[in-house]
């Protein structure tokens, strides 16, 4: 099975800062690499699709990249609303896997 | 607008069954493939099940497989969870999600399942 491994596991962040999180898969991956954002108390709401295509109607401040093991998720410019705990997830191969969470709280 | 609205949770007994159902609308149901992916709260996400739009592939996570079965009725625009031999462990919020390119792109809503004595 691919384990993804989210660091930092939590990252405090102010308004406005920029914020990167990072996803390594324990053995390369292709593009089918997925970030799930999921405020509390709520459903996981799909961010990035193919490890670098943003879903529709999320903001442009959020951007992701990657290659083989390594994907980062990276907000550009950090909003209120953006304080949640990021997922990142792998369809590369059955088991799909998601990292553990990274979760953005406010300094 | 689309729609997935999971049923069927509860608490149970270890060793006992049930079955989760989870009715989708707002979309063409048979062109999409359908997960299961569960939650305990306060904790990270587990992808569980996928079942591909044809109901020919099955896939499921180590820690459900030979215990769990997924199934789907495209007449009736609904996904299945069939759950046997249940275990404290399986405790969580199950979440039916859509597959879109190989990510989630809507979940419902969830039931909560708990095994307990």
């Amino acid at each position: 099975d691919i384990q993804m491994t989210q660091s930092p596991s939590s990252v405090s962040a102010s308004v406005g800062d920029k914020v990167t999180i990072t996803c390594r898969a324990s053995q390369g991956i292709n593009r089918w690499l997925a970030w799930y954002q999921q405020k509390p108390g709520k459903v996981p709401n799909l961010l990035i699709y193919g490890t670098s295509n943003l879903q529709s109607g999320v903001p442009s401040r959020f951007s992701a990249s990657g290659f083989g093991t390594d994907f980062t998720l990276t907000i550009s410019s950090l909003q209120p609303e953006d304080f949640a705990t990021y997922f990142c997830q792998q369809a590369d191969s059955f088991p799909w896997t998601f990292g553990q969470g990274t979760k953005v709280e406010i300094k | 607008e689309v729609y997935l609205v999971e049923s069927g949770g509860g608490l149970v007994q270890p060793g006992g069954s049930l079955r989760l159902s989870c009715a989708a609308s707002g979309f063409t149901f048979s062109d999409f493939s359908m997960n299961w992916v569960r939650q305990v709260p306060g904790k990270g996400l587990e992808w569980i099940s996928y079942i591909i739009s044809t109901a020919n592939a099955k896939y499921y996570a180590d820690s459900v497989k030979g215990r769990f079965t997924i199934s789907r009725d495209n007449a009736k625009n609904s996904v299945y969870l069939q759950m046997n031999s249940l275990r404290a462990e399986d405790t969580a919020v199950y979440y039916c999600a859509r597959d879109s390119r190989y990510s989630f792109d809507f979940w419902g809503l969830g039931t909560l399942v708990t095994v307990s004595s």
